[in-house]
């Protein structure tokens, strides 16, 4: 079945890292995806990464993915206050790009 | 190039009115996805369609709700007779037609209240 979970909140304080986990349950994932939504607004593509891959790193942002487990993390050094958002896990899974959402994690920066 | 693109961006609708909302694809793109996001929750799929197909409809409810994306013009998501619990936010991605794998690339949304 396809269900993808992320702990609801996360509070940061400026400069440290961050940490936002997700689990899914489909193991025939091809994509797994982070979003990011600001709020009233649509989401944004931070990255993405092919299921054969155990990690991807992109300037402040780090990507772990552990295919037995079925567990992605995002990582995003250095937090910034611009980076409170709500930030959604996703998943796309066989030929074409249904792409299934997690319910997303709200990240507080405090300065 | 401009993205994707979606209007009106706000909608207020009485119940039994129908609700239309237009998305334009990015240019090239021929693949365009609507979800729908509820109060406080993650992003449904809906439908996936390309152009004057509908490729996959298995989160559209069956009833009031439908959507086209013909040769010319934008993708529309027709809701009609609209209920209190329709009031959501409508959001709409498109991807190239290229490859198998292409990301999706989300407008700004329609945030539809039906009062």
């Amino acid at each position: 079945g396809e269900d993808v979970e992320q702990s609801l909140f996360l509070s940061v304080r400026e400069g440290d890292s961050s940490v936002i986990n997700c689990t899914y349950t489909d193991s025939s994932s091809t994509y797994l995806y982070w979003y990011k939504q600001e709020p009233g607004a649509g989401l944004q593509l931070l990255t993405y990464i092919f299921s054969n891959m155990d990690m991807k790193q992109d300037q402040r942002l780090t990507v772990l993915l552990n295919k037995k487990d079925k567990h992605l993390s995002l990582r995003i050094a250095d937090t910034q206050t611009g980076d409170s958002a709500i930030y959604f896990c996703a998943e796309s899974i066989g030929g074409y790009q249904k792409v299934t959402f997690g319910t997303g994690t709200k990240l507080q920066v405090i300065p | 190039n401009a993205g994707v693109m979606q209007n009106p961006r706000h909608l207020v609708r009485r119940r039994g009115q129908e609700a239309r909302l237009r998305c334009s694809p990015m240019k090239g793109h021929s693949h365009v996805y609507w979800y729908r996001q509820l109060p406080e929750e993650g992003l449904k799929f809906m439908v996936y369609l390309q152009k004057e197909n509908i490729i996959d409809e298995s989160g559209m409810p069956k009833e009031r709700f439908s959507a086209e994306f013909p040769k010319e013009g934008p993708s529309i998501l027709r809701i009609q007779q609209v209920v209190r619990g329709d009031s959501a936010a409508y959001f709409c991605a498109s991807s190239p037609p290229t490859g198998a794998y292409e990301t999706q690339y989300f407008g700004p949304g329609t945030r539809l209240l039906v009062l």
